[in-house]
């Protein structure tokens, strides 16, 4: 399979744990997104990079929260001192220069 | 100017009928609109895109409209079948991002 893919596909951690979730885009697609969607909500921009550059990052992210994408290629998300209130799916999706965009399986974290 | 409304929520047809589901948003910059089909517990999957240069674009039983003046943008389903049923997004690019309406779940019931 040649598509975005992610993982871990589920992750549950206690309050104030780390986390990181990695993705791996299409291997030419040089833009790369995170979102974070919650049950019965659209998906949320987090996050952009173009190449290993990270170009936009929403003011709705916390300081909490951390995107690397040091070569270019996959891309990591960390969640430091993980609340309730992050227990959400992740998608990451990437893109070429053109508008679409493809979107993995997502990874679900669920804090309790 | 990010935001994008979606209407409505939650949708019910009989099998057979048409769905139309409307996004609006703010910003005249936007030129890209793509809608998403999202089955539970899967990936959001691109069923259909239109750019601002186009009023409508159709695909087999899909037909997207757009109203650059007005600022909305509208999906449209012939002939639903139970299949079409998940959720729907709309989006629209807004500089480097695209961002997303909060969803229409749509119900084709047999």
């Amino acid at each position: 399979d040649t598509g975005v893919s992610q993982d871990p596909r589920h992750k549950i951690t206690k309050r104030g744990q780390n986390v990181t979730f990695r993705c791996d885009p299409i291997s030419e697609h040089n833009r790369l997104y995170w979102y974070r969607q919650t049950l019965g909500q659209g998906p949320e921009f987090l996050t952009y990079f173009q190449n290993e550059a990270q170009l936009e990052k929403s003011r709705l992210l916390s300081d909490r929260f951390s995107a690397e994408r040091p070569k270019g290629s996959f891309s990591t998300l960390e969640i430091q001192r993980t609340e309730q209130g992050d227990s959400a799916m992740y998608l990451c999706a990437s893109s070429t220069q053109v508008d679409t965009i493809y979107f993995g399986e997502g990874s679900w974290l669920t804090v309790v | 100017g990010e935001n994008v409304e979606q209407h409505p929520s939650t949708l019910s047809v009989q099998e057979g009928d048409s769905a139309v589901i409307k996004c609006t948003y703010s910003d005249s910059a936007s030129n890209y609109f793509p809608w998403y089909k999202q089955e539970l517990g899967k990936r959001p999957q691109l069923i259909i895109d239109i750019r601002s240069n186009v009023g409508e674009k159709k695909d087999q039983r899909i037909a997207v409209t757009l109203n650059k003046t007005a600022k909305h943008f509208s999906l449209h389903i012939t002939e639903t079948q139970p299949e079409d049923s998940a959720v729907y997004f709309c989006g629209r690019r807004w500089g480097n991002m695209l961002t997303f309406g909060g969803g229409t779940r749509l119900m084709v019931k047999p």
